[in-house]
C-alpha cells in the first residue's frame, strides 16, 4: 500500500526557510491531491495547504505568503517551503494524501486525508 | 474560516465503555465532517468520513452522525486500542480547519 515519508532538517533558525520532502511509494503521486499539515507540540492540527499532482495549489491564508508547495512527479515526491520562521513554526510537520473525485473531466479535492506520513519535528531556534 | 469546536475536550472511560464524543461547526458544513484517531507519537488515522462513512479497515464499534452544525462520533464498545485522541476536521471549505481533539483515557 502507498507510504509517505517526510525528510528534511530537524532545527531551523529563526527567520530561515524551512524546507522539507515528502516522498511517496507503494503508488504514484499521480491523480491525487496532497496536502501538508502541522502540529506544534501538544496542540491540534493547522492545514497548511495542497497541492495536485498537476501542480495547482491551495494555500491556507494564514500563511500563504510564506508558504511554497511543490510537486516532482517523476521522482514521486512533494515539497514545501515556509519561510522567515519563527518559534511558532516548531511543529511536527505531516504529508498527507487526498484521493480527490472526477466529474465531467474536472477533479477536485476530498479534503479528507488517508494516509498520512509519520510526520517530522521541526523546531525553529537559534 | 470555518471554526470547529468538540466537547468534552477530554473524557475518562473504561473498557466496554460506550463513548460519544461532539464536534460542531461554526456554520453548516452539511455532511463534510470527518474524524481521526491520534495515539501518541503517531500520525492520525482516518476512522470517518463524510459524517458517517466508516473508512476500509476501522473496526465496525465506530460510528459517525450528524449534518448540518452537530455532529458526533460513538464507541460503541470502548477497546484498550481506543485510548488515544480523536480529532474531528471539516471539508466543507478551504481553509480546512479541525477541532482541538478529545482525549479518551482509561478510568
Amino acid at each position: 500500500q502507498v507510504q509517505l515519508q517526510e525528510s528534511g532538517p530537524g532545527l531551523v533558525k529563526p527567520s530561515e526557510t524551512l524546507s522539507l520532502t515528502c516522498t511517496v511509494s507503494g503508488g504514484s503521486i499521480r491523480s491525487y491531491y496532497w496536502s501538508w499539515i502541522r502540529q506544534p507540540p501538544g496542540k491540534g492540527l493547522e492545514w497548511i495547504g495542497f497541492i495536485y499532482y498537476t501542480g495547482s495549489t491551495n494555500y491556507n491564508p494564514s500563511l500563504k505568503s510564506r508558504v511554497t508547495i511543490s510537486v516532482d512527479t517523476s521522482k514521486n515526491q512533494l515539497s514545501l517551503k515556509l519561510t522567515s520562521v519563527t518559534a511558532a513554526d516548531t511543529a511536527v510537520y505531516y504529508c498527507a494524501r487526498d484521493k480527490g473525485y472526477c466529474n465531467g473531466g474536472n477533479c477536485y479535492p476530498l479534503n479528507w486525508f488517508d494516509p498520512w506520513g509519520q510526520g517530522t519535528l521541526v523546531t525553529v531556534s537559534s | 474560516d470555518i471554526q470547529m469546536t468538540q466537547s468534552p475536550s477530554s473524557l475518562s472511560a473504561s473498557v466496554g465503555d460506550r463513548v460519544t464524543i461532539t464536534c460542531r461547526a461554526s456554520q453548516s458544513i452539511n455532511s463534510y465532517l470527518n474524524w481521526y484517531q491520534q495515539k501518541p507519537g503517531k500520525a492520525p488515522n482516518l476512522l470517518i468520513y463524510a459524517a458517517s462513512s466508516l473508512q476500509s479497515g476501522v473496526p465496525s464499534r465506530f460510528s459517525g452522525s450528524g449534518s448540518g452544525t452537530d455532529f458526533t462520533l460513538t464507541i460503541s464498545s470502548l477497546q484498550p486500542e481506543d485510548f488515544a485522541t480523536y480529532f474531528c476536521q471539516q471539508s466543507y471549505s478551504t481553509p480546512i480547519t479541525f477541532g482541538p481533539g478529545t482525549k479518551v483515557d482509561i478510568k
